[in-house]
């Protein structure tokens, strides 16, 4: 058991410019999540995925924003056309589905800054 | 929708005296109830969970939480904190609701012990 890890842990980018973040979960679990933490705020939900199913999205987001997780292993967030209010940390989550006690893991997060 | 409050942005605190984290929620269903915690330039980790039974749940570092379904509320405290307690604590609320897997986070409290 290695944790959640996630890459690249920093990103500056443009304004206007794609970036795309990756999510590898703990071996094994079939759950995995994104949230987004700005700032002296707690982290929000974006998406989840059972397997490589997205099953949920927030409004959070917007049709910029697209995850996938196409073999039901490790996930990919891309941001395109960055504005500087996507600046955030990005963070990745996943669980092993045990009904209603499976716990979330979470990686290290990914901080994006658009300038 | 359900949402949580955590009323103190920040709590500082003297080396060895006793502390207590506020956290309430809202939510019109059942909900389970989480403590992470996030240590300086760590990812969030798990401290304890409130899913059913007891009441009264504990971490292995000395924490506990009490979940009060009439205050809707779920105080962390620890009786006696060390230097190595310094993080910010979010408390979180995920609804018992199939398919609803979502955590919702409050906006965390910077726990600060003072030597």
């Amino acid at each position: 058991d290695t944790g959640v890890s996630q890459n690249p842990r920093h990103k500056i980018t443009k304004r206007g410019q794609n970036v795309t973040f990756r999510c590898d979960p703990i071996s094994e679990h079939n759950r995995l999540y994104w949230y987004r933490q700005t700032l002296g705020q707690g982290p929000e939900f974006l998406t989840y995925f059972q397997n490589e199913a997205q099953l949920e999205k927030s409004r959070l987001l917007s049709d910029r924003f697209s995850a996938e997780r196409p073999k039901g292993s490790f996930s990919t967030l891309e941001i395109q056309r960055t504005e500087q209010g996507d600046s955030a940390m990005y963070l990745c989550a996943s669980s092993l589905s045990r009904g209603h006690s499976d716990t979330q893991y979470f990686g290290p997060g990914t901080r994006l800054t658009v300038l | 929708a359900q949402s949580v409050t955590q009323l103190d942005s920040q709590v500082p605190v003297f080396e060895e005296a006793p502390v207590e984290l506020r956290c309430n929620y809202s939510s019109s269903v059942s909900v389970y109830l989480f403590w992470y915690v996030q240590y300086p330039n760590q990812g969030l980790q798990l401290l304890l969970k409130y899913l059913s039974g007891s009441t009264l749940v504990e971490s292995i570092n000395g924490f506990e939480a009490e979940f009060n379904k009439s205050q809707t509320s779920f105080h962390l405290r620890k009786p006696s904190v060390h230097i190595s307690d310094t993080a910010e604590y979010f408390c979180a609320v995920r609804v018992d609701d199939f398919g609803n897997e979502k955590l919702t986070f409050g906006t965390g409290t910077r726990l600060t012990i003072i030597p």
